[in-house]
């Protein structure tokens, strides 16, 4: 059953732009976390933020976490081409037993 | 070179037939997961193992298979009982107790 939705389904910036995109959840999480699917290939992590933290730094992707909202942004500053990708999130549950439940993704692309 | 390994990158089969995904890592992990992806949706889980000769029936279980013989291996058969077979196919594997998952490149079934 998928939980978190991602918004937008799709987005088109321009390099050098930032990119925001956000994940809306329905129950209550331990962890949320952040995947990067290039086309064609399988999906790689990119960031876990826990419950009871508010904001996470990475390089240049922040993201924050809103637990009384249910939602969740990624932030990726400076884009470049490279990050041209499906942008997935993640979430578990004190109940699911350790399986992720996945939204559907952003699918964001990077014009030069 | 440690890492998670799915072959073939591309597969055919006529509808009908039985087909068997290769899943191989050598990360030592305990927990493997089956997901399938279909065109603008996420991961939906099809089988998850935590341990050698055991697995679970994720949320579309019905017209796969798995085994789980070897700590490093998890294949999955797609039945002829699978309705509508085609679509990419991810393997991933973490440590157990965790929501950490690491995942492969895929399989791309395409069943005529």
């Amino acid at each position: 059953s998928q939980q978190g939705e991602e918004d937008p389904q799709a987005l088109s910036i321009q390099e050098g732009e930032n990119a925001t995109m956000n994940c809306s959840y329905k129950t209550s999480i331990n962890n949320l976390q952040w995947y990067r699917q290039n086309s064609g290939r399988g999906l790689v992590h990119l960031i876990l933020i826990r419950s009871n933290e508010r904001e996470k730094h990475s390089g240049r992707l922040r993201v924050t976490l809103d637990t009384s909202k249910k939602s969740s942004s990624l932030l990726i500053t400076a884009s470049r081409a490279a990050d041209t990708a499906s942008y997935f999130c993640a979430t578990d549950g004190s109940d699911s037993n350790y399986q992720l439940i996945w939204g559907a993704g952003t699918k964001l692309i990077i014009k030069p | 070179d440690g890492g998670i390994t799915q072959s073939p990158k591309y597969l055919f089969r006529k509808e009908g037939q039985n087909v068997t995904l290769s899943c191989e890592q050598n990360l030592n992990h305990d927990a493997m997961y089956w997901y399938r992806q279909d065109p603008g949706q996420g991961l939906r889980l099809i089988y998850y193992s935590q341990i050698v000769n055991d697995f679970q029936k994720g949320d579309i279980a019905e017209g796969y298979s798995v085994s789980r013989e070897k700590k490093e291996s998890f294949p999955l058969t797609v039945t002829s009982a699978q309705k509508n077979p085609t679509a990419f196919y991810l393997c991933a594997s973490g440590p157990v107790g965790t929501y950490e998952q690491y995942f492969g490149p895929g399989t791309r079934l395409t069943v005529t």
